[in-house]
């Protein structure tokens, strides 16, 4: 099933935080982030798994609820590099789903 | 290090003829993923090799769509016939293992007409 991502969409100005939420309604086993701009690949952020401890990457860092079932990605002092759509990826029952994304816009 | 590699970029097809997709992974990798990714969506899994083996093809409409990873290495992707609705980008992952970080290669965007 796959996750829900929310916001759908935010703009940010520069230098402002961002916080994107993932949630499945069934249990995980790891979470997955990635990153795309517009008419690129998927670029890898990070991994949480299961029992794991919360990751972060420069100023972009996540954690992972077990019990709730989701997942929430932090920017901080957004950078307008950090544009580009999010999608979390759950991991259960051995596949990868990946959710609709969250489009994020800095504005300079 | 080279990344993963897909050809050709961009296919246009009519209806019902046949389109072949090819990608090579990054050098070691074991795990080799073919997504496909429509307009505002997420990729959606078509089907993970481990090594030569097709390990998860739940999602492949296997009445047009087939899939070969000779070797272990590079994957071929084909459909036929193709249908309109096929219209999307293609794109090829690879990984170390199953719970690695993927790393995806440009994609291929298929349309058809």
């Amino acid at each position: 099933q796959q996750p829900v991502q929310s916001p759908q969409a935010v703009i940010l100005r520069e230098g402002e935080d961002a916080v994107i939420n993932c949630s499945s309604s069934k249990a995980l086993y790891s979470v997955h982030w990635y990153r795309q701009k517009h008419g690129e690949a998927p670029v890898f952020l990070m991994i949480l798994l299961k029992g794991g401890e919360q990751k972060g990457h420069d100023k972009i860092s996540a954690s992972f609820n077990e019990k709730k079932q989701q997942s929430s990605l932090y920017l901080t002092a957004s950078q307008l590099s950090y544009s580009g759509t999010y999608f979390c990826g759950t991991d259960r029952d051995d596949k990868i789903i990946f959710g609709k994304g969250t489009r994020l816009h800095i504005l300079p | 290090e080279a990344g993963v590699v897909q050809s050709p970029r961009y296919k246009i097809i009519e209806k019902k003829q046949p389109v072949a997709f090819w990608c090579n992974p990054i050098s070691g990798h074991n795990t080799l993923y073919w997504y496909l990714q429509n307009l505002g969506q997420g990729p959606e899994l078509l089907i993970r090799y481990e090594n030569e083996e097709a390990v998860d093809d739940s999602q492949l409409p296997k009445d047009r769509f087939s899939a070969e990873r000779l070797k272990g290495v590079d994957s071929t992707l084909k459909i036929q016939p193709a249908e309109l609705g096929d219209s999307a980008v293609y794109l090829c992952a690879s990984s170390w293992e199953r719970d690695s970080e993927q790393y995806f290669g440009p994609g291929t965007r298929l349309t058809v007409t």
